[in-house]
Parts: structure tokens; sequence; C-alpha cells
């Protein structure tokens, strides 16, 4: 048990559909993310929510649309994506805040693996 | 821009022999690092982090890493491998508080240990 849990874990979608990725934390945690991971790339770091404030928006497409309604919950709203979108999303976690709390892990959620056909 | 580079895309040791991941970085100021490791069908996990002071910094499962300012080197070591130990290792930096301080992941080394 990671401390965060994502559902579905795996999820298969066409390009017209519009489904929902969704990230809990029981850590207490006031910062959450969204990671994309795609093989033999580095994670690519999409959204980050502190104290449920949007924190940075790192040029993602407007096809993904992230929601943070409190410090444990996030969700990744999909729509029209595209094929190239498939890869393992994950949502993490940490304590969140400025200065010396730029030190604290990530805490990871096992992710979502999204196909999109 | 900061970076991280982690020259192997795989390292493959037999049980029982000493492992080394390799990771270097590129940032401005003191670096915050940390190395964290995925199992498969799992998410990443937090191994261990170097933020000042001893530059050995141990961490679970038996790991270490050693950083090394004057290389700009940050190798993750276990003086004795396990099967278990196989697995996808990434290297991550972040600049100190005060700059635009967002965590690099590098693009992972797999670990591959055999009997």
């Amino acid at each position: 048990e990671t401390g965060v849990t994502q559902t579905p874990r795996h999820l298969v979608m066409g390009m017209t559909n519009k489904k929902s990725l969704k990230c809990e934390q029981h850590l207490g945690h006031n910062a959450m993310y969204w990671y994309k991971q795609s093989a033999k790339k580095p994670l690519e770091l999409m959204f980050v929510y502190n104290f449920k404030e949007q924190t940075e928006n790192n040029s993602v497409p407007s096809r993904f649309s992230p929601e943070c309604p409190n410090s444990s919950h996030l969700f990744l709203h999909l729509h029209t994506l595209q094929p190239e979108d498939s890869a393992l999303y994950l949502c993490a976690s940490s304590q969140g805040g400025q200065g010396a709390k730029v030190n604290s892990p990530l805490h990871f959620g096992n992710g979502t693996r999204l196909t999109v056909t | 821009a900061q970076s991280v580079a982690q020259p192997e895309d795989q390292v493959n040791v037999a049980e029982g022999n000493p492992l080394t991941v390799k990771c270097t970085y590129s940032v401005s100021g003191n670096p915050y690092l940390f190395w964290y490791v995925q199992y498969p069908n799992r998410g990443l996990q937090f191994l261990l982090k170097y933020i000042t002071g001893d530059n050995l910094v141990k961490g679970s499962y038996g790991f270490e890493a050693e950083f090394n300012k004057s290389q700009t080197s940050f190798h993750l070591k276990k003086p004795s491998a396990l099967v278990s130990d196989s697995a996808l290792y990434f290297c991550a930096v972040r600049p100190p508080p005060g700059t635009a301080s967002k965590l690099t992941f590098g693009t992972g080394t797999r670990l591959q240990v055999t009997l």
C-alpha cells in the first residue's frame, strides 16, 4: 500500500471518449502532481497543485484537464485524446509548500495505464 | 536549465556482486538529489536523498549513494545485489529553494540481477 491510490489501473478509450483518472492520497500531504511516463523518455511533469491551487501547468494540451477539489483528491479529465497520449499516468503527493519542503520526497501511486485507440 | 543523465539504459549484475547505477547532473547552486525505484506495474518509490552533509547517503533496502560535487555525480550503489533488486531506477535533481524549483528525472536505468 503506497498511501496514494489511483483508479482505474487500466483504461482503454477511443479518441472521441471522455474519461477521468482519479487519485487519492491518505498521507496528509498538501501538494499533488500528475506525471506522464512513456517508454524511453524521462518522466514528464504535467500539473502541480499546492494547497489546492494549480501552481504548474507544464504546457500540457487542453485535452487534459486537471481538477483538485481538496488536498486529498486529484482528477485528470480526458477528452478527444490522441494515440500518442497512450502512456502510464502517475499521480504523486508530497508535503508541499515552499522553502524547506522542496526536499520532501514524492510518494507515487501505481499509475493508470492508458491506451488510446 | 537543470538536467540529469543516466548514461546506462541497463545494468546487468550477478546476485551477490556489488552494483552501481550511474547518475550525473547539471544544476545551478547546491543540488537536492534523489533516487527512486520502480518495480513492474507499480509507481515510483523513494529510495534516498542527498540534501546536505555527509556525501555518503544510506537509504532503503541496503542502497546507498555517494554525492561527488567535483564530478557532479550521485551514483547509486549496493554492496551485494539481490535478484529482487531487479527494477527500473530513476535519479532526480532539483535546485535549492529560491529558484524555479522543479524536480527533473533522468530517463531511468534498468537493473537486471541474475542468479
